[in-house]
Formats: structure tokens, sequence, C-alpha cells
């Protein structure tokens, strides 16, 4: 069975600082994994998805990794700003007609 | 405008109510899926429809059901709401096409509250 950790479950850092949050996965036999944000009271946004051939996505100041042998990846901010205080979540699926496994988030607070 | 809504955005019952969630989306999505949210806990899949006439349980169906009126809209229902059903509710879509991202696209979610 699938299972999605995301450790820590809250972080909070100084404006500016560069940051990574960390998820952990225990079935590599992935076929995606995707990051979220959600905002307090509100839905889910996709930040980024990773293909399971793919090692690495970009988007403005995010980059998520994936090291799939050691059922891993990383969400890399950088240069953050108070704005990007919300909870992240990631989450993998084993195939595009499978359900998606969600870890449990990481609230993020930056500080001004 | 929203191209996934959920109504009703906030709903207080009480245990025993039937209660019905709904869910419609403007993407052309084949694809819709109802998760609960629970603090600390992530979000849990309840069902998932990938066309009409495809309804599939999630890992938390007991206590719910739902139905695809059409592409667009997919409710949920609660026949006899109780309290551990309390939670943020989602709605969410994506589509099968090739070469598509497998992208879920959420709705801004409804709270249930059954005292």
């Amino acid at each position: 069975k699938q299972e999605v950790t995301q450790i820590p479950a809250a972080l909070s850092v100084p404006e500016g600082e560069n940051l990574v949050l960390n998820c952990s996965f225990t079935d590599s036999a992935i076929y995606n994994l995707q990051w979220f944000r959600q905002d307090p009271g509100k839905g889910l946004t996709s930040l980024l998805l990773i293909q399971s051939s793919q090692r690495e996505q970009t988007s403005g100041r995010l980059n998520a990794s994936l090291d799939k042998s050691s059922g891993r990846s990383t969400l890399y901010i950088a240069a953050s700003q108070p704005g990007d205080s919300a909870t992240y979540l990631c989450a993998v699926s084993r195939s595009s007609a499978s359900k998606i496994i969600f870890g449990s988030g990481t609230r993020l607070s930056i500080r001004p | 405008d929203a191209d996934v809504t959920q109504t009703p955005r906030n709903r207080i019952t009480k245990t025993g109510k039937r209660i019905m969630l709904e869910c419609s989306q403007t993407k052309g999505h084949d694809r819709m899926y109802w998760y609960r949210q629970d603090p600390g806990l992530g979000l849990r899949l309840i069902y998932y429809s990938f066309d009409v006439k495809d309804i599939n349980k999630g890992e938390i169906s007991d206590g719910y059901s739902v139905s695809r009126q059409a592409q667009a809209k997919f409710s949920l229902s609660l026949e006899s709401a109780i309290p551990n059903q309390t939670a943020l509710y989602f709605c969410a879509t994506s589509v099968s096409r090739t070469g598509s991202t497998d992208t879920q696209y959420f709705g801004p979610g409804t709270r249930l509250t059954v005292l």
C-alpha cells in the first residue's frame, strides 16, 4: 500500500530565505508526482507535476525534484515571500487510471 | 468564472439527515473525484468517476454514495449523516486525453459540519 509522508508538518522561515519541502513515498512504482498548494479555506492548486521518467520540473521560483529509487521528492522555493505562506501537499499516482495518494501536507509560514 | 464549482460552500446539519453536495465543471473533463480532508490527514478519496457510466469506490466510500448525472456534474450524498463525517469536501476533475498531464483541478471545497 502506497504511503506518502511529509515532514515537517509545519515550517516557519524569514522572508527571503530559500527553503526545501520534503515528500517521501513507500512504493517507487509511481506514474507521476504532483505538488499542490492550499490556501486556508480554499481548494488545491497544482504547482508542478513530475512524470515518472522525469527528474525535475521548474516553474518560476519553484523547483521540484524526483528520485524514484529513494522514494523522495523535494520542492525548492527560492527567495521566499510572505505570499508563499500556505500548506503544500504532495501526491503520487500509480498509473494514469489510478487514484492519487496525498501526503498530509507541510504548513509553511513566511515571516516578513 | 470558476472552472470547478461546489455547492453549498458551507453546511451545518444534524445526525441522521440526508445531505447532497454538488459539483459542476466547465472544463470538459471526463474524470471527476470526491475527496474529504481532515486535519492532519491530507486528502482521502471517497469516489471517482472516469465517465458517466463508470463509478468507482475510493478508500473511504462507506457511508457515502455518488451520482454522475452528466459529464459536467458529480454529486456526493450522505444518506444518514454522522458526526465523524464532519470534514472539508473537495471535488476535482482531470482529463484522460493521451498526452495530458493528468493534473487534477480542484473546486473550492464544501465545509460540512454534522452535529
